[in-house]
């Protein structure tokens, strides 16, 4: 079968740094991706690794180890608005992409 | 970047009826994308709709139930055909855009009563 773990849920204070582990299973591996989505709101991109390595886009930094079939997105300077959840999903090829459960971050004041 | 538009925003059905959801594009492309979201859970692909050929349709959805229409490059519709309360769900049609990012639009909320 194929799977993505990732935590349900995660809490953490305003100003501080969080990370969220994604670990995969799947028959096909193209690349890693994650997703924010707001209450009511559609899913949106935020980065995505093909290669093993950290790539940085602003306080968001996104993590894969292809070897350990494992990836992190880290969050840094928490924000309320950052309270949402968030997807990892895999490309397995053939315009497929499968997604995590989801990991609820709370950012508390 | 893709700016997607759907139709209807929400919509409550009674069981045995049909509804059908429309996806509008702000720009061509080559697939657009069907997901199911349950509120809280994840995202799951029903089918990949490509312009001018017959839809794919994921494990456990068929095309009697869902049937997709891509008639051109910027739009595509999926009905639910015959709905059930088990259909009740968020319906999101999404768009690829370079490799691995998707653009999602804001989503259909079906009730079925």
């Amino acid at each position: 079968g194929q799977s993505l773990e990732q935590p349900s849920e995660v809490t953490a204070v305003e100003g501080a740094i969080v990370q969220i582990n994604c670990t995969y299973q799947t028959s096909g591996f193209y690349g890693l991706s994650w997703y924010q989505q707001h209450d009511g709101g559609a899913p949106t991109f935020l980065s995505y690794n093909a290669l093993d390595g950290l790539e940085e886009t602003g306080r968001f930094s996104s993590f894969l180890s292809r070897s350990d079939s494992y990836g992190y997105l880290l969050l840094q300077e928490l924000q309320m608005k950052d309270s949402a959840s968030y997807f990892c999903a895999v490309y397995t090829g053939g315009f497929k992409t499968i997604f995590g459960a989801g990991t609820r971050l709370f950012v508390k004041a | 970047s893709a700016v997607i538009s759907q139709k209807p925003s929400r919509d409550i059905c009674q069981r045995g009826t049909s509804l059908t959801i429309q996806c509008q594009v702000d720009s061509q492309v080559t697939m657009m994308f069907w997901y199911r979201q349950q509120p809280g859970q994840s995202l799951t692909l029903i089918a990949t709709a490509n312009q001018g050929s017959e839809a794919t349709y994921e494990s456990g959805f068929v095309i009697d139930k869902f049937p997709i229409s891509r008639p051109n490059l910027t739009f595509s519709t999926l009905t639910v055909s015959n709905m059930s309360p088990e259909d009740s769900s968020i319906y999101l049609c999404s768009v690829e855009v370079g490799q691995y990012e998707q653009y999602f639009g804001p989503g259909t909320r079906l009730t079925v009563t």
